[in-house]
């Protein structure tokens, strides 16, 4: 089967610590994508990578880091910095916009991170 | 103003009525419109999307675009309880050359009563 695949599904962090979420596609797509969904909040963009060993920031990057070493794979680590982490943590993943002709992208199920 | 705006809900229906989702936007360069559906604590798929003004039709469901209003649509027909979700509308301005950012509603929750 393909598709994305998120772990672990709940996440307890305790203050001052760095946790790091997992994403990984077999869709053979080359773009992926990291959100967080707050309450009555749209999607927000933290990091998205449209290639291998290249990703950039999205609105709200800061505490947040990532790493793009494979293509299947996005994780994301929720730094100390971050001072709101409690969320759901989305993962996408994207094929290349000329083929779809637009950004048609493709969620895993999430990841929610609570801070003790 | 926000970018894209969608009332949250919750919005509660009885088994079998036509519901009307909307979202209106303000950016008048997007030009790709989709519509996802979110079951509680699981992620978002993508129901359909649309390119431009017009109507698009799949089974129960039919996507409208007003550009000219900036307001779109989502109608779903004999609604089942199995529809009871969170659905989001997210946009888009379609660069094929650069980076084609969404940008998502916050969503409206619907509840189908049997």
């Amino acid at each position: 089967d393909g598709g994305i695949t998120q772990s672990p599904k709940y996440l307890f962090r305790k203050e001052g610590q760095n946790v790091t979420l997992s994403c990984e596609q077999n869709l053979n797509h080359d773009a992926m994508y990291w959100y967080r969904q707050d309450p009555g909040q749209g999607l927000r963009l933290i990091y998205y990578s449209q290639i291998v060993n290249d990703f950039q920031k999205g609105d709200i990057a800061e505490g947040y880091s990532v790493s793009r070493e494979k293509k299947e794979s996005f994780p994301l680590t929720v730094t100390s910095a971050q001072k709101n982490p409690t969320a759901f943590y989305l993962c996408a993943s994207s094929m290349p916009q000329g083929l779809a002709g637009h950004n048609e992208q493709f969620f895993g199920p999430g990841t929610r991170l609570t801070v003790l | 103003q926000k970018e894209v705006e969608q009332d949250p809900g919750p919005l509660s229906v009885p088994e079998g009525a036509i519901v009307s989702l909307n979202c209106t936007y303000s950016n008048s360069a997007f030009q790709y419109f989709m519509w996802y559906r979110q079951y509680s604590r699981k992620g978002p798929e993508l129901l359909m999307y649309t390119y431009s003004s017009g109507n698009k039709e799949d089974g129960r469901f039919t996507a409208q675009v007003d550009k000219s209003s900036k307001y779109i649509s989502l109608f779903i027909r004999d609604s089942q309880p199995s529809d009871s979700a969170t659905y989001l509308c997210a946009m888009s301005e379609g660069m094929k050359t650069s980076y084609d950012k969404v940008i998502f509603g916050p969503g409206t929750s619907l509840s189908v009563i049997p």
